[in-house]
């Protein structure tokens, strides 16, 4: 099965944009979605396929990808946006896995 | 309303087996792929187990042979079966509904339960 690497925390100061990344083989083949997780709450999909953004997502999330990297940006970070952040594909036999997640602090 | 409702956690002892459900009022479990996501305390999301449209089943390599992953057309529910459980298993499991951007022909999940906790404990 593939892996995807994440850093395990990240901060940004309040109103700065901040990139975060996930990095794994199968990310060549296949687009990253990426979850935001709050304490105590079920995951939330912010970014899915090349750059959507599901109804209700603030247009400062938006994702990338390039080689084997797949990136999230939040442009303008909010203290709202504090949260763990998660990406996601799936690898070549159908499954799919997880990134380890990301920390993000707003300061 | 469209949503995801886990039931069926609780407290089971190692070597054990627990069956949880995950009741989808608003819309059919059987005309979506489904997964199972698992989150042991203070860790990170695991991805446990898939079922497609057409019932193809899926699992990862901690849980395959162990877990069983199946659905009921007329409960419009979806199901993990656990069996064997160990310690390691401890974690809250979500179920999530899969959808497909059609352009990227790629998967997501768009919609997350709020989760049943397991605990294995002696």
């Amino acid at each position: 099965s593939s892996e995807l690497t994440q850093d395990p925390a990240v901060s940004v100061a309040l109103g700065q944009t901040v990139r975060i990344t996930c990095q794994g083989d199968s990310l060549r083949f296949h687009y990253a979605s990426w979850y935001q997780q709050k304490p105590g709450q079920a995951p939330v999909l912010v970014i899915y396929g090349k750059n959507n953004r599901p109804s209700g997502i603030p247009d400062r999330f938006s994702g990338s990808s390039s080689g084997n990297t797949a990136s999230l940006t939040i442009t303008g970070a909010q203290a709202e946006d504090e949260a763990d952040y998660y990406c996601n594909c799936r690898d070549s036999s159908g499954n799919r896995v997880f990134g380890g997640g990301t920390k993000l602090t707003v300061l | 309303e469209v949503q995801l409702v886990e039931s069926g956690g609780g407290l089971i002892q190692p070597g054990g087996s627990l069956r949880l459900s995950c009741a989808a009022p608003g819309f059919t479990v059987t005309s979506n792929s489904m997964s199972w996501v698992r989150q042991a305390p203070g860790k990170g999301l695991e991805w446990v187990s898939l079922i497609t449209s057409d019932g193809s089943t899926y699992f990862a390599d901690s849980v395959k042979g162990r877990f069983t992953i199946s659905r009921d057309i007329s409960k419009n529910t979806l199901y993990l079966q656990l069996s064997s459980l160990r310690v390691e298993d401890t974690a809250m499991y979500y179920c999530a509904r899969e959808r497909v951007d059609a352009a990227a022909m790629e998967w997501y999940f768009d919609l997350w339960g709020r989760g049943t906790l397991v605990t294995v404990s002696s």
